[in-house]
């Protein structure tokens, strides 16, 4: 059935601090994964991405862990601003098509 | 700068009237996607295309439809809207093949009365 008035995960954190967002994917074989941030009445915004010969990438204030033991992935947010804040999606792939996960909302308050 | 623009950004139609969103892209991408998305969840892939081929979901309503006449433009139809239909749609595209990126549009917000 649909999830009606399903609520995201939320994570709160104070400006400045770094924020840690977990994603949990089901599939082995996947081999490629994303992040996106959406904000609200926008849509997903390319953050950072991973394929599965990684398990370690950084951009510019983002890192994205990848564990495949355990297939578990993580967005690391340094020194998180308000502008941050927004929902978070982590997706996965092994074809053209992107598997999303439910989300983490991130509040950034000051 | 602009590169997968939706219009229009926000639809009011009726229960059971016909509606028609668009999506056109400036990457030249071969694969356009659209998805349904609603509050607090995550997009669900409704259908997309490689360049001409269609490629439906197997959960997707019949009452969804696609058409891409060319590269950069797709629509989705909506034939007869129901209540439940009421959501953000996004089209996204992609390079094609595997382990790529898609660029997703601000989607279009769809009210139906």
């Amino acid at each position: 059935g649909e999830n009606v008035g399903l609520h995201l995960p939320t994570l709160s954190v104070q400006e400045g601090d770094n924020s840690i967002i977990n994603c949990a994917y089901s599939n082995s074989a996947s081999d490629y994964f994303i992040w996106y941030k959406q904000e609200s009445g926008k849509g997903p915004q390319f953050i950072i991405d991973i394929r599965s010969n990684m398990d370690k990438r950084q951009g510019q204030r983002v890192t994205v862990l990848l564990n495949k033991t355990v297939k578990h992935l993580s967005l690391q947010i340094a020194a998180t601003q308000p502008g941050d804040s927004a929902v978070y999606f982590c997706a996965e792939s092994n074809t053209d098509k992107l598997i999303f996960g439910t989300g983490t909302r991130l509040q950034v308050f000051p | 700068d602009a590169m997968v623009i939706q219009n229009p950004r926000y639809q009011v139609t009726q229960f059971g009237k016909p509606v028609t969103l668009s999506c056109s892209q400036t990457l030249n991408h071969n694969v356009m996607y659209w998805y349904q998305q609603k509050s607090s969840q995550a997009p669900k892939l409704l259908f997309h295309y490689y360049d001409k081929d269609f490629n439906n979901e197997a959960d997707t309503p019949d009452n969804f439809q696609s058409r891409r006449p060319n590269t950069s433009f797709c629509f989705l139809d909506i034939r007869s809207p129901g209540l439940g239909d009421a959501a953000m749609y996004l089209c996204a595209t992609s390079t094609g093949g595997v382990n790529q990126p898609q660029h997703f549009g601000d989607g279009t917000r769809l009210s139906i009365l």
